[in-house]
């Protein structure tokens, strides 16, 4: 299984300012996908990030809000800019550890508060 | 939008009972995970079942996939308390695109 760690795990923010999430995976992996869970409900895929390419976004999600980078094969940053008090959530970074098992691992997640 | 709806929202039984979670999805799909979160954690890979297969087994998990109803159910024999959590599905929205719809989750709570 992979072991991905991501920074910060919880972080208490002031509306209007950015926080970037680092994720770090063990392994080099093609794909890395970040993930929002709002309080109580279920994931929703932000984006999906390849190493050399632009993110891409699903709908509702636009890259001036949420600018990724995808460095090299085993690191991803997503930032959340001018927070607002609905960016309170949990990001989660996530990995398919080999392509095309479909079995995705995931982070331990970074718990937003934004005030 | 969400591609898979569960049933139960949410669940409570006594320890060594079973627990039974249901998940509907709307397209078709290659694959069907299910997968465990705790406490608002990152979440954890439980079982793939694949779209040509019709029940699998791991340890105490059985998941079964009915793809004429785009439904699928997950069963939790002889539950203990560690088994609670939120238990989601997931599906590959759009097959070959590695992109997965999680659905809306039970929570399950086992009670010792």
């Amino acid at each position: 299984s992979a072991v991905i760690s991501q920074k910060p795990s919880r972080d208490i923010c002031q509306r209007g300012t950015s926080l970037t999430i680092q994720c770090q995976v063990d392994s080099q992996v093609t794909m890395m996908f970040w993930y929002r869970q709002q309080p109580g409900q279920s994931l929703t895929l932000i984006a999906t990030a390849n190493q050399g390419s632009e993110a891409t976004y699903e709908s509702g999600f636009v890259i001036d809000k949420f600018p990724i980078s995808r460095p090299n094969l085993t690191f991803s940053t997503l930032t959340v800019s001018n927070m607002s008090p609905e960016d309170s959530s949990i990001y989660l970074c996530s990995v398919e550890r080999q392509l095309g098992t479909g079995e995705l691992f995931f982070g331990e997640g970074s718990r937003l508060t934004v005030l | 939008s969400q591609q898979g709806e569960e049933d139960p929202q949410a669940l409570s039984i006594q320890e060594g009972e079973n627990a039974t979670m249901n998940c509907s999805y709307k397209t078709s799909i290659n694959n069907l995970q299910w997968y465990r979160q705790n406490s608002g954690r990152g979440l954890v890979h439980l079982i793939l079942i694949r779209s040509n297969e019709r029940e699998k087994h791991s340890g105490r998990l059985r998941v079964t996939l009915d793809t004429s109803k785009k439904s699928s159910s997950l069963l939790i024999t002889a539950s203990r308390a560690a088994d609670t959590a939120s238990y989601f599905c997931a599906t590959d929205a759009t097959p070959g695109t590695y992109k997965y719809i999680f659905g809306t989750g039970t929570r399950l709570k086992v009670l010792a």
